[in-house]
């Protein structure tokens, strides 16, 4: 286990498309995060899980995204009928929560997705 | 609002010059703040965090509340010191989840 996984690393696709994303966290971390960043940007959050459970939602995620964490292990993110305003990268990280303290969350290289 | 500002987006220096990387928070809250850095074609890593009051590559952060800031300083830049900074603010309410600023590009020049 090397750390944070993400797949695919580049995502093209045109406009109305539909793109799945993957994360595989370090194994044995319960905490699951999704972030955003665009060109100039810090990232900026979307969601979290605590196992499989979403715990909360930026109101930057629209309707049209979706994140699922079905076994408390890997995530998916998707985007429903992608718009030219998803091109960004997207960044997953997770952390061992011990129920104190800060627990150092641990990025992802992340998935760049470019709408045309 | 909850906020952090990296006024720079660039901040270039010569080699052995000292460093100063500015960094503003808005928070009703108790901060706790973080500088990550961003080392060219690697992913984004925890530099250092306020509360543990460490010297990680020469680096160090005072969270000064009176001010809403947590500038990072190192007195000599190296070269490999050059990356993407980015300062942010943990939300405890928000499951631990991290606020970032726009970033701070440093380049040292040799």
């Amino acid at each position: 286990d090397t750390g944070v996984s993400q797949n695919p690393r580049h995502k093209i696709t045109k406009r109305g498309q539909n793109v799945t994303f993957r994360c595989d966290p370090i194994s044995e971390h319960n905490r699951l995060y999704w972030y955003r960043q665009t060109l100039g940007q810090g990232p900026e959050f979307l969601t979290y899980f605590q196992n499989e459970a979403q715990l909360e939602k930026s109101r930057l995620l629209s309707d049209r995204f979706s994140a699922e964490r079905p076994k408390g292990s890997f995530s998916t993110l998707e985007i429903q009928r992608t718009e030219q305003g998803d091109s960004a990268m997207y960044l997953c990280a997770s952390s061992l929560d011990l129920g104190w303290g800060y627990n150092e969350q641990f990025f992802g290289p992340g998935t760049r997705l470019t709408v045309l | 609002a909850q906020r952090v500002t990296q006024p720079e987006k660039l901040l270039s220096v010569f080699k052995g010059a000292p460093v100063e990387l500015k960094c503003n928070y808005s928070y009703s809250g108790s901060p706790e703040l973080f500088w990550y850095v961003q080392y060219s074609r690697q992913r984004l890593q925890l530099l250092l965090r306020h509360i543990s009051r460490e010297s990680i590559k020469g680096f160090t952060a005072d969270l000064n509340k009176g001010e809403t800031s947590f500038h990072l300083k190192k007195p000599f830049a190296q070269e490999e010191d050059s990356a993407m900074y980015y300062c942010a603010l943990k939300f405890m309410e928000y499951g631990n989840k991290l606020v970032f600023g726009a970033g701070t590009i440093l380049r040292v020049k040799s």
